[in-house]
């Protein structure tokens, strides 16, 4: 099973700072990896597939990079409505595993 | 609009069985596969099955292997999970998924 280490926990940072959340594979995912954004009593959002294509509606203020390894998931300025769980998830075979998410809390 | 709709939840006790049900409109639903995804209560993501868009390639957590099994309509395009000897580590809410849209999630709570 491939592992997503999710890093930091918890990232305190204020409205209008950059955001930078990252994730790590315990083994390569080539690019097969995505980025959500869950809040309180919702589902997730798909924000990041592939890991740098936005998906359909999402603000270019969120943007991904990274390959094989390591991932980031950077938001630019952050809005009020940013502020929640972000979670990794990898597919690249058939067992998608999710990291354990990094929760990003208004400073 | 794209939508995923789960229905099925409840309360039901140790070693009891549950279908879950996932109705998807607005997109070819055939064309994608799709995945059961859950959540207990304040904890992260976990993965719980696949199905390819056709049926023939179905995978799933080892955590369930066995106990559930995923199937799909897609003349009804309608998404399931058939729950069997169900414990209460598996209470959560179930998402129902397709590469870009999530449904809202059914809770299933086992307990006695």
């Amino acid at each position: 099973e491939i592992v997503l280490t999710q890093s930091p926990a918890t990232l305190s940072v204020s409205p209008g700072e950059r955001a930078t959340l990252s994730c790590r594979a315990s083994q390569s995912v080539s690019s097969y990896l995505a980025w959500y954004q869950q809040k309180p009593g919702q589902a997730p959002r798909l924000l990041i597939y592939d890991a740098s294509n936005r998906a359909t509606g999402i603000p270019a203020r969120f943007s991904g990079s990274g390959s094989g390894t390591d991932f980031t998931l950077t938001i630019s300025s952050l809005e009020p409505e940013d502020f929640a769980v972000y979670y990794c998830q990898q597919r690249s075979n058939w067992q998608v595993t999710f990291g354990q998410g990094t929760r990003l809390e208004i400073k | 609009e794209v939508q995923l709709v789960e229905s099925g939840g409840g309360l039901v006790k140790p070693g009891g069985s549950l279908r879950l049900s996932c109705a998807a409109s607005g997109f070819t639903f055939s064309s994608y596969s799709m995945n059961w995804v859950r959540q207990a209560p304040g904890k992260g993501l976990e993965w719980v099955s696949s199905i390819s868009s056709s049926s023939s390639y179905i995978y799933y957590a080892d955590s369930v292997k066995g106990r559930f099994t995923i199937s799909r309509d897609n003349a009804k395009n309608s998404l399931y999970l058939q729950m069997n000897s169900l414990r209460a580590e598996d209470t959560a809410v179930y998402y129902c998924a397709s590469p870009f849209v999530w449904g809202q999630g059914t809770l299933v709570t086992v307990s006695s």
